[in-house]
């Protein structure tokens, strides 16, 4: 158990519809992150969020909205999506968005969210 | 923009032999991770380092971060079934860390 909680664990869905990928984190950080892992691209940061503010939007298509309403969870809503976008989704946690040198920035990662689209 | 890259992509080892894989950045890094994925897992973190030419071992893992701290390498001896895992290393870019394309190591018994 990492400190960081994500549902569902496994998702499928339909192009026309509209789903949304929860992640929670019991550590009392500041900062936290959404990555694409798919076998083309192993690790592929999407959002940072650090203290509820976006600093990070790595080039991500529109039909992945993300949500932070508070240090502690984060959403990825999901619209009109493609068979393309299948991957296994990762939240993740970290004290500070940036390395300060006064901590490692370990980041935790969450069990993922399998998602399936058809 | 920066890179990580990490060589081999794969790597399969019979159980007992030593296995090292390599990881490379386009630019100077302020530190380095080392984080460990098991086979329907997600990553965990091993180590990190921050000094130029730092080593560090941890039982049978030895880590080292180069002299032009841009390129890092792990390397585990007598490697063992629990062994098994994709390896990344990542290195910080403003609010990220860039990760590597990872080595995936299987291990023969």
């Amino acid at each position: 158990e990492t400190g960081v909680t994500q549902t569902p664990r496994h998702l499928v869905m339909g192009m026309t519809n509209k789903k949304s990928l929860k992640c929670e984190q019991h550590l009392g950080h500041n900062a936290m992150y959404w990555y694409k892992q798919s076998a083309k691209k192993p690790l592929e940061l999407m959002f940072v969020y650090s203290l509820e503010e976006r600093v990070e939007n790595n080039s991500v298509p529109s039909r992945f909205s993300p949500e932070c309403p508070n240090s502690s969870h984060l959403f990825l809503h999901l619209h009109t999506l493609q068979p393309e976008d299948s991957a296994l989704y990762l939240c993740a946690s970290s004290q500070d968005a940036m390395w300060t040198g006064q901590s490692k920035n370990i980041q935790y990662f969450g069990a993922g969210t399998r998602l399936s689209v058809l | 923009g920066q890179q990580v890259m990490q060589i081999p992509q794969y790597q399969h080892v019979q159980e007992g032999e030593d296995f090292t894989t390599y990881c490379n950045s386009s630019t100077t890094l302020s530190n380095i991770q080392w984080y460990k994925q098991r086979p329907g897992g997600h990553p965990v973190f091993l180590i990190q380092l921050v000094k130029s030419g730092e080593v560090k071992k941890q039982k049978r893992l030895t880590f080292q971060f180069g002299e032009a701290k841009k390129n890092s390498s792990l390397h585990i001896t007598a490697t063992q079934t629990t062994d098994v895992g994709t390896y990344f290393c990542a290195g910080p870019r403003y609010y990220k860390y860039i990760f590597g394309t990872g080595t995936r190591l299987k291990v023969l018994a």
